[in-house]
């Protein structure tokens, strides 16, 4: 239950095309939802985040499209450009006492020039 | 403002060889947060703090045991290093801002092989 689960595990796109990542999630008490960025030899660092009460978000190229009743969200990146070439880690936590992040395994994104 | 920091970068520890993974945090800071991450295995919590004084274990554990020396200070001690904990350790914090919402600062991690 405590699970998120990520998908694809890896990604190539081309440049200017479009990127999704998914996350399903169990437990229902998350109530806050990062998408972490993370580039070879460096720590994860936030991307863009959202809470259930919101469908979407957008912030610049990059927009999380979150479905509270099917308990998924995904991360969409319009024209996809090689910088964004990149590990990304969806997390899901609970705002309250210790926030604990439960991470998904990870999309390594290509984007070819 | 240099954020998390972590010591060492790299390390090469030899079987049942002990050793400590520094982290610091200059962002008062009241959570940290040690994980380690393995390809297709994501980010793993291995233990955190949530306040200056307490800790607990995370999803992993077993083979670590950390020390919160003060609120900026948070290490993860390796008593007797397998090849199995040959992994990158992150160090974290959370800030907590207004609304509800917690961002975790991540460090630029520790490359750890055990032979």
């Amino acid at each position: 239950q405590q699970q998120v689960k990520q998908s694809p595990q890896s990604l190539i796109v081309q440049k200017g095309g479009i990127s999704i990542i998914n996350c399903a999630y169990e437990n229902t008490a998350f109530d806050y939802f990062p998408w972490y960025q993370q580039f070879p030899g460096k720590g994860p660092a936030l991307l863009i985040a959202i809470r259930p009460d919101v469908s979407e978000k957008k912030e610049g190229r990059f927009t999380i499209s979150f479905n509270k009743s099917a308990k998924q969200f995904s991360l969409h990146i319009m024209d996809s450009q090689p910088g964004d070439s990149a590990t990304y880690f969806c997390a899901a936590s609970v705002t309250s006492g210790t926030y604990k992040y439960i991470f998904g395994t990870g999309t390594r994104l290509k984007v070819l020039a | 403002n240099a954020g998390v920091t972590q010591t060492p970068k790299f390390q090469v520890l030899k079987t049942g060889q002990s050793m400590t993974l520094q982290c610091a945090q200059d962002m008062n800071h009241n959570s940290m947060y040690w994980y380690r991450q393995d390809p297709g295995m994501g980010l793993r919590l291995i233990y955190y703090s949530a306040s200056e004084g307490t800790t607990d274990k995370g999803e992993v554990p077993n083979g670590y045991n950390v020390s919160r020396l003060n609120k900026r200070e948070f290490s993860l001690r390796l008593e007797s290093a397998a090849p199995s904990q040959t992994s990158v350790y992150f160090c974290a914090s959370t800030s907590i801002p207004g609304q509800g919402e917690s961002e975790q600062y991540f460090g630029p991690g520790t490359r750890l092989t055990v032979t």
